[in-house]
């Protein structure tokens, strides 16, 4: 199985709303990526957890919370949002200790806040 | 600083081959990712070279100058499905340092 799942497809969500992205992976992967896509631009780094910690966090606003409950699973909570935050939001992962390691990305959570 | 430079984008017509150029100024280098972004979709791994030299998988190959700061990207007997963005992502200090992509335009 060398699938990372993302849900949901797609969220929509106004500024006030609490919302959570999730991510699974069962390739024993122990490092886990949150990246924001914005449209024709490449992906950008949001947060990397390692072992289940929090390695990188690229100076993201706290409007947005990771979360790594255990070696499967990624979460991305979702708090008083702004417009500006609509992107394709990726997951990926990979094997742990060297940065050569290939990341695999699941599909991308698609998010519009209005 | 970081910096990794590659066309915005490129058409070719089936059947053809294509190179992608991507040159890169980044510190701490380790090596060189192609990623394949289909509209839409989730970046796919490509290649990885850490060494000089050309590295062929099937119809793409890869190629690498650490001297130069230069890699391309060789696409083959090109079809409608290559039609994508291909991301050219250097592997620096134990991180990825990604390029703005190429969009690669596929003609009949």
């Amino acid at each position: 199985d060398t699938e990372v799942t993302q849900t949901p497809k797609h969220l929509v969500m106004g500024m006030t709303n609490k919302k959570s992205l999730k991510c699974e992976q069962h390739m024993g992967h122990r490092a886990m990526y949150w990246y924001k896509q914005k449209a024709k631009k490449p992906p950008e780094l949001m947060f990397v957890y390692s072992y289940e910690k929090l390695s990188i966090n690229e100076s993201v606003p706290s409007r947005f919370s990771p979360e790594c409950p255990n070696s499967s699973l990624l979460n991305l909570h979702l708090h008083a949002l702004q417009p500006e935050d609509s992107a394709l939001y990726l997951c990926a992962s990979s094997q742990v200790g060297r940065s050569d390691y290939e990341q695999y990305f699941g599909p991308g959570t698609r998010l519009t806040v209005t | 600083g970081q910096n990794i430079d590659q066309p915005t984008e490129m058409t070719a017509t089936e059947g053809a081959i294509v190179q992608i150029n991507c040159t890169y100024q980044t510190s701490g280098f380790n090596g060189l990712f192609w990623y394949q972004q289909h509209a839409g979709e989730a970046p796919t791994f490509l290649s990885y070279n850490v060494l000089d030299g050309l590295e062929e998988k099937g119809r793409f190959s890869s190629f690498l100058s650490r001297s130069k700061g230069y890699s391309y990207l060789l696409l083959k007997e090109l079809q409608m499905k290559d039609s994508a963005s291909y991301l050219c992502v250097s592997d620096s200090n134990y991180q990825l340092i990604w390029g703005a992509g190429t969009k690669l335009i596929i003609k009949p």
